[in-house]
């Protein structure tokens, strides 16, 4: 089993509408969140980033940590074609062992349409 | 201020050749980490260096190699390829390395094809 489980998707929403985005992950050592944006034939960009449990809320994005459920979230208001991307989840411990290793999931592949 | 950069971005190689993949940091970033990309197992963690110093390593083959330079320029190697290889391989450079969190910045990546 992975340590960190993301629904591949793919998902299509129309313009306007909420998306949730969601990662569950095993390893209870994890303390540093995030998501990344990835568009075609490019690599990973930072969208947010979030330290233990709670809200971190950035323009149509919002991140949600519980990590007494092992489970993430990444909402994105009002969703925008050129959101259209790969969105990948992501962790890290803290520790000798996680020395600039992040732990990702599969990745959601989102489709906006107009 | 210029972006990580990985070069060369696309490479075909057969099985059994080597091939090495060069990185250039942020200016002033001294760590870099490289990833491999593959529709099955996703993104995964190969290895970590800093100042010179591989300071982590994920589960791959000892057939996958790196080194860092002085201006903290990065190089990985692969030998003995396989077609389980072919990837996407990322790197991705950060100011320093330590316990606590450091933005990783990734590169465009170099999409290696083996036949």
């Amino acid at each position: 089993q992975k340590e960190v489980e993301q629904d591949p998707g793919p998902l299509s929403v129309p313009e306007g509408a909420i998306v949730s985005l969601n990662c569950t992950y095993s390893n209870s050592a994890f303390q540093y969140f995030m998501w990344y944006r990835q568009y075609s034939r490019k690599g990973p960009e930072l969208l947010m980033y979030t330290y233990s449990s709670g809200n971190k809320e950035d323009g149509r994005f919002t991140a949600q940590v519980d990590k007494s459920s092992k489970y993430i979230s990444l909402f994105i208001r009002d969703s925008q074609p050129s959101d259209s991307a790969t969105y990948l989840c992501a962790m890290r411990s803290a520790g000798g062992t996680s020395y600039g290793k992040l732990t990702f999931g599969q990745g959601t592949i989102l489709t906006v349409h107009p | 201020k210029a972006g990580v950069t990985q070069t060369p971005r696309y490479l075909i190689k057969t099985r059994g050749q080597q091939v090495t993949l060069s990185c250039s940091p942020i200016s002033g970033h001294r760590s870099v980490s490289w990833y491999q990309q593959t529709p099955g197992q996703g993104l995964q963690f190969l290895f970590e260096y800093f100042s010179e110093t591989q300071r982590n390593k994920g589960n791959f083959p000892g057939r996958f190699s790196g080194r860092q330079f002085s201006n903290s320029r990065s190089e990985m190697n692969v030998s003995t390829l396989e077609l389980g290889d072919s990837a996407l391989y990322l790197c991705a450079s950060s100011m320093t390395s330590g316990f606590s969190y450091n933005e990783q910045f990734f590169g465009p990546g170099t999409r290696l094809t083996v036949l």
